[in-house]
């Protein structure tokens, strides 16, 4: 079955601590995305790739990192530089960038700090 | 002015209804326009997506665009709980950003609880 997979489905940081979020496709698209989801509000752009070794920074970037060393692959890591990271975070992808396509999401990846 | 703005509800009907959800957005140059539902705690999923002005049929679910008046709604004919949900509004303009990555917007969502 074709489809993105994003593990682990929740996540849990301690203070001070790094931890990064899966996100697996194997739909062939060259897009991917990461946004983040805060209670009763809609979707903000974290990063996007277009292609294998390439990314962009989004509206949000600022205490997040990513990497994109493979085409089914675009894991993001969560800093100790992000102040407030409890969030639901989604990551999609699309067959390209050209602004017309859909944007497929994966299941989230819910984050909580103790 | 927020770049893609809904109705955040809750928008209430009762089952076999009409649910009617609007959205508005600012920049002009939107070309591409989608409707996801977020069921609680999971992730979107498409709905509709839309080009043209003008009206578009899926079943249940039509989606109007009016790029003059710079809108778009979903109508959801015969309302099941089941489509008790939110509904995302994303718009794309191909052009914003300055790169040749186009920009997609979301709204912040309308609740819709469908009653039986």
């Amino acid at each position: 079955d074709g489809g993105i997979t994003q593990s682990p489905k929740y996540l849990f940081r301690k203070e001070g601590q790094n931890v990064t979020l899966s996100c697996e496709q194997n739909l062939n698209h060259d897009a991917m995305y990461w946004y983040r989801q805060d209670p009763g509000q809609g979707l903000r752009l974290i990063y996007y790739s277009q292609i294998v070794n390439d990314f962009q920074k989004g509206d949000i970037a600022e205490g997040y990192s990513v990497s994109r060393e493979k085409k089914e692959s675009f894991p993001l890591t969560v800093t100790s530089a992000q102040k407030n990271p409890t969030a639901f975070y989604l990551c999609a992808s699309s067959i390209g960038t050209g602004g017309l396509e859909t944007q497929y999401f994966g299941p989230g990846t819910r984050l909580l700090v103790l | 002015q927020k770049e893609v703005e809904q109705n955040s509800g809750p928008l209430s009907v009762p089952e076999g209804a009409i649910a009617s959800l609007n959205c508005t957005y600012s920049d002009r140059g939107s070309q591409s326009f989608f409707w996801y539902r977020q069921y609680s705690g999971k992730s979107p999923e498409l709905i509709m997506s839309i080009y043209s002005n003008g009206d578009k049929e899926d079943g249940r679910f039509t989606a109007q665009l009016n790029k003059a008046s710079q809108y778009v709604s979903l109508l959801i004919r015969d309302s099941q709980p089941s489509d008790s949900a939110t509904y995302l509004c994303a718009v794309n303009n191909p052009n914003a950003g300055g790169t040749s990555y186009g920009k997609l917007t979301f709204g912040q969502g309308t609740i819709l609880t469908v009653h039986p």
